[in-house]
């Protein structure tokens, strides 16, 4: 079936260490992952993105990590800031007219 | 800010009522996408709409439906409210029907 699952629902972890969420999925034809950031009263904030067909992506602060073996999808924060603290949602997107399946979210605590 | 704006922000409705939820798109975008997400859960896809026509659609009855306008906002009409109903109605828009979707801030609904 489709799904895209979240490891731990809570992170905590104390400013300036790096975090790493973690997310898997079960499609093996799904060709497109997102992660989202959630505060709380305010919609998903669009992150990063990552095709298949690519192993990694960094962006400003954050990588994604992709394992298309293992069907593991992985979101890294350097130097975490209390401003990161929020829920994060993978989802996927198969091109099936712009459906986004999400996951059911980490929420990351970020100690000062 | 995602320049995607909903009305109104908070709903409170009896079930068996009727509800009208509304989305303005960013400006550019002619793709607006539902979603349910309940407390505590990722959101969930209800359906795309794109250019007017309806694009997509996830497991949800028919008593929600939608409606696109010439401008691109778009309405999310739900029939004979259930208290599962409650939740926070999130919109988002996108370019084309599978490009990257900016979510609004959302619009929490309760029904009683």
């Amino acid at each position: 079936g489709e799904s895209v699952g979240l490891h731990l629902p809570t992170l905590s972890v104390q400013e300036g260490d790096n975090s790493i969420i973690n997310c898997a999925y079960s499609n093996s034809a799904s060709d497109y992952f997102i992660w989202y950031k959630q505060e709380s009263g305010k919609g998903p904030q669009f992150i990063i993105d990552i095709r298949s067909n690519m192993d990694k992506r960094q962006g400003q602060r954050v990588t994604v990590l992709l394992n298309k073996t293992v069907k593991h999808l992985s979101l890294q924060i350097a130097a975490t800031q209390p401003g990161d603290s929020a829920v994060y949602f993978c989802a996927e997107n198969k091109n099936q007219g712009g459906k986004l399946i999400f996951g059911q979210g980490t929420e990351l605590s970020v100690k000062p | 800010e995602t320049g995607v704006t909903q009305s109104p922000t908070h709903l409170i409705k009896t079930r068996g009522q009727q509800v009208t939820l509304r989305c303005s798109s960013q400006s550019g975008h002619n793709t607006v996408s539902w979603y349910q997400q309940a407390l505590g859960q990722g959101p969930q896809f209800i359906f795309q709409y794109y250019r007017e026509e309806e694009n997509g659609r996830g497991n949800f009855p028919p008593r929600f439906s939608g409606l696109q306008f010439p401008n691109y906002s778009s309405e999310l009409n739900v029939n004979a409210l259930e208290l599962d109903d409650s939740a926070l109605y999130l919109c988002a828009s996108s370019l084309e029907q599978v490009g990257e979707q900016y979510f609004g801030p959302g619009t929490r609904l309760t029904v009683t």
